[in-house]
């Protein structure tokens, strides 16, 4: 089953404009990540934040964790026509064995 | 260096079949994940392989669902008396050491199974 949510499920934001997708999820967690899949296919592995940190940066991303509200957001400064995607949150448990759980995604557009 | 592979890309099936997915990780890397992706969700967690043994099979949604890793680097996803729910892409993953909880996994294009 699917522990996170994301939200909004779908994003539509002009080129050069920022997009900003949450995610929230139901456990404690090790970690979270976030993925981007082109086209319904492979999943390309973005940024990863642990559970002591709360704000981690990479080039134009920017995550932000709250374990308090257990909530994440990824923030894509300055978009480009190349970060159409769907983007997703994933959770490892404490216990997880590094399973991933996967929210259902924010479908982002970026128009030109 | 080359990245996960797999094979098929599409397979397209009759309900009743049996079929086989294939995934190549990447050299060296000892855990292998399995995951299935349905249209317009989020993927869900199969299988885990630390070596050649299934640490974690909790996601198989039942028996007809089996998966091997017997050399410890490509492993067989295999599907008896296939069913129209069972259409979805089969990703596989895999991560240098599995042990930690903090790898990265990195995530082949997936096969797109279709039962008709």
């Amino acid at each position: 089953s699917q522990q996170g949510e994301e939200d909004p499920q779908a994003l539509s934001i002009q080129e050069g404009e920022n997009a900003t997708m949450n995610c929230s999820y139901k456990t404690s967690i090790n970690n979270l990540q976030w993925y981007r899949q082109n086209s319904g296919r492979g999943l390309v592995h973005l940024i990863l934040i642990r559970s002591n940190e709360r704000e981690k940066h990479s080039g134009r991303l920017r995550v932000t964790l709250d374990t308090s509200k257990k909530s994440s957001s990824l923030l894509i400064t300055a978009s480009r026509a190349a970060d159409t995607a769907s983007y997703f949150c994933a959770t490892v448990h404490p216990q997880g064995a590094q399973k991933l759980v996967f929210g259902q995604g924010t479908r982002l557009t970026i128009n030109p | 260096g080359a990245g996960v592979s797999q094979t098929p890309s599409n397979k397209v099936t009759e309900k009743g079949k049996y079929v086989e997915l294939r995934c190549d990780p990447i050299s060296g890397h000892t855990a292998l994940y399995w995951y299935r992706q349905s249209l317009g969700q989020g993927p869900e967690f199969l299988i885990y392989f630390q070596g050649t043994g299934a640490a974690d099979d909790s996601g198989l949604p039942n028996d007809r669902f089996f998966a091997v890793r017997p050399e410890g680097s490509v492993s067989t996803l295999k599907i008896q008396r296939t069913e129209r729910g069972d259409s979805a892409v089969y990703l596989c993953a895999s991560s240098p050491v599995g042990a930690g909880a903090a790898d990265t996994q990195y995530f082949g294009p997936g096969t797109r199974l279709t039962v008709l």
